[in-house]
């Protein structure tokens, strides 16, 4: 069936260096994107998004790439910061409707 | 404002109990939406509500019933559940079900079942 998957389960990185995050989607429909962050105990919180017209947004410290071409999609977090450690999960939906379809989940952790 | 509040934010049962988890969302949001967690997983999606009538049902065991009271309200109502049931439960809510909208994440409620 179709799937959105990460490649890593885990990343490592030194506080103050850049953070990339990687996601395959297989849904060639897939339209819209979404990189969710979770602390632990608490609920996925929204971080940045990005329909299937656009292959570059950016945010406060973060930005998203998305290459339709080759189903992949990646987060990109600048400076990262020890309040960064967290799971991400990348989501998809293919516009009939909004039901996510959820990643694995790749933990971050930042070292002092 | 992209709040979803949930009570209670711990909760322990016993396989004979009773208990319902609360949902709610003050933003004009149409839609609302029940997910398990289990650990070192992504969310599953269970019910989602659109205009305060059941949309999809994930083939959920009918120990778990979802109401929706109204339009700013969720409630999940649960009984006889097995110590498998026991996760995170997190409920979310978007603007519309039909056009790919942003869902937002409460806090969840942290059920264990004895």
């Amino acid at each position: 069936g179709e799937s959105v998957g990460l490649h890593l389960p885990t990343l490592s990185v030194q506080e103050g260096d850049n953070s990339i995050i990687n996601c395959a989607y297989s849904n060639s429909a897939s339209d819209y994107f979404i990189w969710y962050k979770q602390e632990s105990g608490k609920g996925p919180q929204f971080i940045i998004d990005i329909r299937s017209n656009m292959d570059k947004r950016q945010g406060q410290r973060v930005t998203v790439l998305l290459n339709k071409t080759v189903k992949h999609l990646s987060l990109q977090i600048a400076a990262t910061q020890p309040g960064d450690s967290a799971v991400y999960f990348c989501a998809e939906t293919s516009g009939a409707n909004s039901k996510l379809t959820f990643g694995k989940g790749i933990t971050l952790s930042v070292r002092p | 404002d992209t709040e979803v509040t949930q009570t209670p934010k711990h909760l322990v049962m016993g396989m004979t109990n009773k208990k319902s988890l609360k949902c709610e969302q003050h933003m004009g949001h149409r839609a609302m939406y029940w997910y398990k967690q289990k650990a070192k997983k992504p969310p599953e999606l269970m019910f989602v509500y659109s205009y305060e009538k059941l949309s999809i049902n994930e083939s959920v065991p009918s120990r778990f019933s979802p109401e929706c009271p109204n339009s700013s309200l969720l409630n999940l109502h649960l009984h006889a559940l097995q110590p498998e049931d026991s996760a995170l439960y997190l409920c979310a809510s978007s603007q519309g079900w039909g056009d790919s909208d942003t869902q937002y994440f409460g806090p969840g409620t942290r059920l264990t079942v004895l």
